[in-house]
């Protein structure tokens, strides 16, 4: 089956404390990319990338980093969380850059205390 | 850079009526996808109907439809015979067609969506 998958769904964690999201997409998709979503805000990307090692900011980059060394997988790393980064986030990925096609994963609820 | 706009925060009908959800869109480019994704209680992101701009057609998908209007930048969303399962959340969602446009990002630039409600 032809799917994105997020790790872990549900996180509780405090300010500070390293961790890091999985994302990976089975589909030998090209582009994959981070959203966050927040109420009120709708979704924003935070990161992209359109193959391997290539990687480039979103519009709200700030406190995230990510890696594309496979082309499944794409981790968004959180170095210092802080309270202000929860929120819901979102991987998706898509065959090719600007595709008419695009998959999402089912969502990973962050709460930074 | 795109924005889209979804002014109706909240809306309410009452189950097996027909309900329009407004977005509105602006941008420069003339090749483009315009999407609607729901968002149930669950937080999954569902594909509900897309439209590509070059397409006149408006897109149908069973008792969803859309109204795009291209020169209006307008691309409403109509639910016909609303059902209890289309309570949720509502995203309009823009995507340019064209390569590194937008400042590269290449991705979806979402509204802030509508709740819809549906009335038993």
């Amino acid at each position: 089956e032809a799917q994105v998958t997020q790790n872990p769904r549900y996180l509780i964690t405090v300010t500070g404390k390293k961790l890091t999201v999985t994302c990976s997409q089975n589909m030998n998709h090209e582009y994959m990319s981070w959203y966050r979503q927040d109420p009120g805000l709708g979704l924003r990307q935070i990161y992209y990338s359109m193959n391997v090692e290539v990687t480039d900011k979103g519009d709200v980059p700030e406190g995230y980093k990510v890696s594309r060394k496979e082309k499944r997988n794409f981790p968004l790393i959180l170095e210092s969380p802080s309270p202000n980064q929860t929120s819901l986030y979102f991987c998706a990925s898509s065959p090719r850059p600007n595709s008419y096609e695009q998959y999402f994963g089912p969502g990973t609820r962050l709460t930074v205390t | 850079a795109q924005t889209v706009t979804q002014s109706q925060p909240e809306m309410s009908v009452q189950e097996a009526e027909t309900v329009t959800l407004s977005c509105t869109y602006d941008t420069s480019e003339s090749d483009y996808y315009l999407f609607w994704y729901k968002q149930p209680p669950s937080r999954q992101m569902i594909l509900v109907i897309r439209q590509e701009a070059y397409k006149q057609q408006n897109a149908t998908e069973n008792r969803f439809s859309v109204n795009f209007q291209k020169a209006a930048k307008s691309f409403s969303l109509k639910i016909s015979d609303s059902q209890l399962g289309d309570a949720a959340m509502y995203f309009c969602a823009y995507r340019s067609d064209t390569e590194n446009s937008g400042g590269g990002a290449d991705g979806l630039t979402f509204g802030k969506g509508t709740h819809l409600i549906i009335q038993p």
